[in-house]
């Protein structure tokens, strides 16, 4: 069975442009989590799509956002880049509710110039 | 929100001696506390989780414990080995998704 599945694996931009990264969840799992990791820093949580409907999401501001497709795939975008933005963004999924098990991709590799 | 301290940040050990890594956490309403490992180049991997009904858990070399009280848990591994060796990260979260986590553990295991 296939994991969740990232892409692209890296992606670099430059300031003011915008990202757009995506993300398969595993089979049957319609819950999406997006989190941001950055150098020397813990996973911060970004975004929470389950049945298409965002859920919740962490201090980032507007320019972060995303949408969940109706295969319940996911992308995230970010306008705007800032260079502080460079940093591994990772997907996860699970099952959908509440507590469980987050499966995540190897993640998106984005770097701003 | 849910603040995870975690510590130490990097840990070195010989192989076959154990490896301990301990985080606080801020909201005492927290239920659930799973533990990631990071392999280079990989997402992270749960390893173990514990919930706040019980104590402590054990999977094979690998144990968490958990003191509510004092708002704390910890991960231990005994008898490492030179694939244990990888960053570890640890979580807090009050029955939903959203959880909170440490800044991680790189640990090393010298052969």
């Amino acid at each position: 069975e296939a994991g969740v599945t990232q892409s692209p694996t890296h992606l670099i931009k430059t300031r003011g442009q915008q990202a757009t990264l995506r993300c398969s969840p595993i089979s049957g799992h319609t819950s999406v989590y997006w989190y941001q990791q950055a150098l020397g820093l813990g996973l911060q949580f970004l975004l929470w799509y389950d049945e298409g409907e965002e859920r919740n999401r962490g201090n980032f501001p507007p320019r972060f956002s995303g949408r969940q497709f109706p295969n319940y795939s996911s992308e995230l975008n970010v306008n705007a880049l800032e260079l502080e933005d460079s940093a591994l963004y990772l997907c996860a999924s699970s099952l959908g509710g509440s507590t469980g098990e987050l499966f995540f991709g190897e993640g998106s590799r984005l770097t701003v110039l | 929100g849910e603040n995870v301290e975690q510590h130490p940040s990097t840990l070195s050990v010989q192989e076959g001696d154990s490896a301990v890594i301990k985080c606080t956490y801020s909201d005492s309403a927290s239920n659930y506390f799973p533990w990631y490992k990071q392999e280079l180049g990989k997402g992270p991997q749960l390893i173990i989780d514990i919930r706040s009904n019980v104590g402590e858990k054990k999977d094979q070399r690998i144990a968490v414990t958990l003191n509510k009280t004092a708002k704390h848990f910890s991960l231990h591994i005994t008898e490492t080995q030179p694939e244990d060796s990888a960053v570890y990260f640890c979580a807090a979260s009050l029955n939903d998704y959203k959880l909170s986590f440490g800044a991680g553990t790189t640990v090393t295991v010298r052969a």
